[in-house]
């Protein structure tokens, strides 16, 4: 069984410009979660959908969002990004939306100059 | 307030040695569940094991055992007769039975096994 792709695994971007991240989840999850990972905070979570909605949100500025297509592949989306977005950013697939195990991908990691 | 609390940052074994790494958790819910995840330096995290508020049994998986006591908020991980490839950041989560999936990580414990 496949496990959770993330595409790029790696970028550079600039400071003011957008950025969109892809995930695909374990072949039948329906659940899919973003967190954010760097040195200073740790791991934080973003958001999670299951079922093309968004279910739950972590305290980050509404320039992080994202969305669920119908295939239960995801998307987040970073505006204007600033220094401080430069992280690993690992997308999580479960095969249910409450308290079920994670499994992550390889993450992608964002460097913003 | 921090939900997960791991204290110890970094932890040096000789290999063959047995390691404790400690899991203090603070929360209000009655029902919740305690995960740990392994992050070796490909960056992906790997899920280890989940237990859930009721069910205190300690659990051993081969040279992983666990200690889940909810008197002192706690859920360790032990390894035991350590080895090289167990090198890596261990992380320890906690979920709340009204957030869906949005765990709260530890700061990890980055352990190193030497040969």
């Amino acid at each position: 069984k496949a496990g959770v792709t993330q595409t790029p695994r790696y970028l550079i971007k600039t400071r003011g410009q957008q950025v969109t991240l892809s995930c695909s989840p374990i072949s039948g999850h329906r659940s899919v979660s973003w967190y954010q990972q760097t040195p200073g905070q740790g791991l934080q979570f973003l958001f999670e959908y299951f079922s093309e909605t968004q279910r739950n949100k972590g305290n980050f500025p509404g320039r992080f969002s994202g969305r669920q297509f119908s295939n239960s592949r995801s998307e987040m989306n970073v505006s204007t990004l600033e220094l401080g977005d430069s992280a690993l950013y690992l997308c999580a697939s479960s095969p249910q939306w409450r308290t079920g195990e994670l499994f992550f991908g390889e993450g992608s990691r964002l460097t913003v100059l | 307030a921090q939900k997960v609390t791991q204290a110890q940052t970094e932890i040096s074994v000789v290999e063959k040695e047995d390691v404790t790494l400690d899991c203090v958790y603070e929360t209000r819910d009655t029902t919740y569940y305690l995960f740990w995840y392994k992050q070796p330096p490909s960056g992906e995290l790997v899920f280890l094991i989940r237990r859930n508020s009721f069910d205190e049994q300690n659990e051993i998986s081969g040279r992983y055992s666990w200690n889940f006591q909810k008197s002192t908020s706690s859920f360790n991980f032990t390894i035991t007769a350590s080895q090289v490839v167990d090198s890596a950041v261990y992380f320890c989560a906690l979920s709340e039975s009204n957030t869906g999936n949005q765990f709260y990580f530890g700061t990890g414990t980055s352990l190193t096994v030497i040969p």
